[in-house]
């Protein structure tokens, strides 16, 4: 099964744009989505079919994909945007998710 | 909208457990159900799906052939039977709703449980 790379952590100074990467096979012929998790919480989709936000998710969360690479975009990170990040995509009939990245606003 | 799991627990290996999901909020059968695992401190873990009908399943290579996906339609409920299980299953279990009724796959999940811990321990 394929498999999705993010990188372990970022961090970024609050008010700056945070860009977390995703990379997988053929990535770009597939829809990405997005979960923010918080520590102790369930997940939340906060991008789904590569730059779809749901209700409710603040417009400084964005999506792009190239090639082989998705990124969600943070922009004018907040405080409350410290948490793990996991991007999924499928692979014929599984769900895969990368193995999250840890975002630490210093 | 909400989803609330249950029936978690301790369990041997090698035993059983099921576990049960309630849904409200939402037109239930009309959409696919998902399980996903979390082992303590890891990453998340894509385990079963079940189509709004219950007439299609798939499962992950890890769990196919001991795991079994259901739902009752007129109960708003999906389960999940754990049989066999493993030190490797000790996870939190969540119960997540796909975005768009129409798909079974291939679409991200916007609803998702509190979740339930089975421990697999002797």
């Amino acid at each position: 099964s394929s498999e999705l790379t993010q990188p372990p952590s970022v961090s970024v100074s609050p008010g700056q744009t945070a860009s977390i990467t995703c990379s997988g096979d053929k990535l770009v012929d597939k829809y990405v989505c997005w979960y923010q998790q918080k520590a102790g919480q369930s997940p939340v989709l906060v991008l789904y079919r590569d730059t779809e936000r749901p209700s409710g998710i603040p417009e400084r969360f964005s999506g792009s994909i190239s090639g082989n690479t998705a990124t969600l975009t943070i922009s004018g990170t907040q405080a409350m945007d410290e948490a793990d990040y996991y991007c999924q995509a499928w692979d014929i009939t599984t769900a895969v998710f990368g193995a999250g990245t840890k975002v630490t606003v210093l | 909208v909400q989803l609330v799991e249950s029936g978690g627990g301790v369990v041997q290996p090698g035993r059983s457990r099921r576990l049960s999901c309630a849904a409200s909020g939402f037109t239930f059968s009309s959409y696919a159900l998902h399980w996903v695992r979390q082992a303590p401190g890891k990453g998340l873990d894509w385990v079963a799906v079940i189509s709004f009908d219950g007439s299609d399943e798939f499962y992950a290579d890890s769990v196919k052939g001991r795991f079994t996906i259901s739902r009752d339609n007129s109960k708003n409920t999906v389960s999940l039977q754990m049989n066999n299980l493993r030190a490797e299953d000790t996870a939190i279990y969540y119960c997540v709703k796909i975005v768009d009724k129409n798909q079974l796959l291939f679409d991200g999940f916007d609803i998702w449980g509190q979740g339930t811990l089975v421990t697999v321990s002797s």
